[in-house]
């Protein structure tokens, strides 16, 4: 089993549609979990942290369940230039730890 | 600009040549790390160092070597390149670890014949 797993789609939707992915991170003392985005194998840029009372940036949303060991993205009113994979990742062990967990993606495609 | 830069942005070399691919950043960071992309396996940690001096394995680090002498720079060095480290390399940096924003450099492509 994967330390961080995402399932890798695509996932392919309209524009304006709502979309959400989920995360499993099997490290129970994991403490710091993020959303990164990637453009067609170009470098991964952060999309927003994740903590746990949950987070909103706009139109994303991303909520943490330390119980069920997931994280979530939430994004409402799709663009079409929010067409990339999507890259969860999470700290093994505690914030002073240097090893970063990547899951592999998920790929999202907004269509016309 | 602030940015974390690489070199080359693209090799093409043999089995057994050594060669470095540089990381430099300047925004001061403490940490910093190297990835490795490959199709169906994500990004997986190579290296990482917390701060000048002061470098640690991660998932992945048969094969590879690293320095931090400097803060600003963090060279990936492959001794005797095989064709299973052809690959997408990424350098990233932040400011005092993985709990903090990861800048990435631009990535470099290896192909090792």
């Amino acid at each position: 089993r994967k330390e961080v797993e995402q399932d890798p789609g695509p996932f392919n939707v309209p524009e304006g549609a709502t979309v959400a992915f989920n995360c499993t991170y099997s490290n129970s003392a994991s403490q710091s979990f993020f959303w990164y985005r990637q453009d067609c194998r170009k470098e991964p840029k952060l999309l927003m942290s994740v903590y746990s009372s949950g987070n909103e940036d706009g139109r994303f949303t991303a909520q943490l369940n330390r119980a069920s060991q997931y994280i979530s993205l939430l994004i409402r009113d799709s663009k079409l230039s929010d067409s990339a994979t999507y890259l969860c990742v999470v700290n093994r062990g505690s914030s002073n730890t240097g090893k970063l967990i990547f899951g592999q993606g998920t790929t999202l495609q907004v269509k016309p | 600009e602030a940015q974390v830069t690489q070199n080359p942005r693209y090799l093409i070399t043999v089995t057994g040549k050594k060669l470095t691919v540089t990381c430099s950043q300047n925004m001061n960071h403490e940490y910093m790390s190297w990835y490795r992309q490959d199709p169906g396996l994500g990004l997986r940690q190579i290296y990482y160092s917390m701060n000048v001096e002061v470098t640690d394995k991660g998932d992945v680090p048969e094969g590879y070597k690293v320095s931090r002498k400097e803060k600003r720079n963090f060279p990936l060095i492959l001794e005797s390149p095989s064709p299973n480290q052809t690959s997408l390399y990424f350098c990233a940096s932040s400011r005092q670890g993985p709990a903090y924003e990861q800048y990435f450099g631009p990535g470099t492509r290896l192909t090792v014949t």
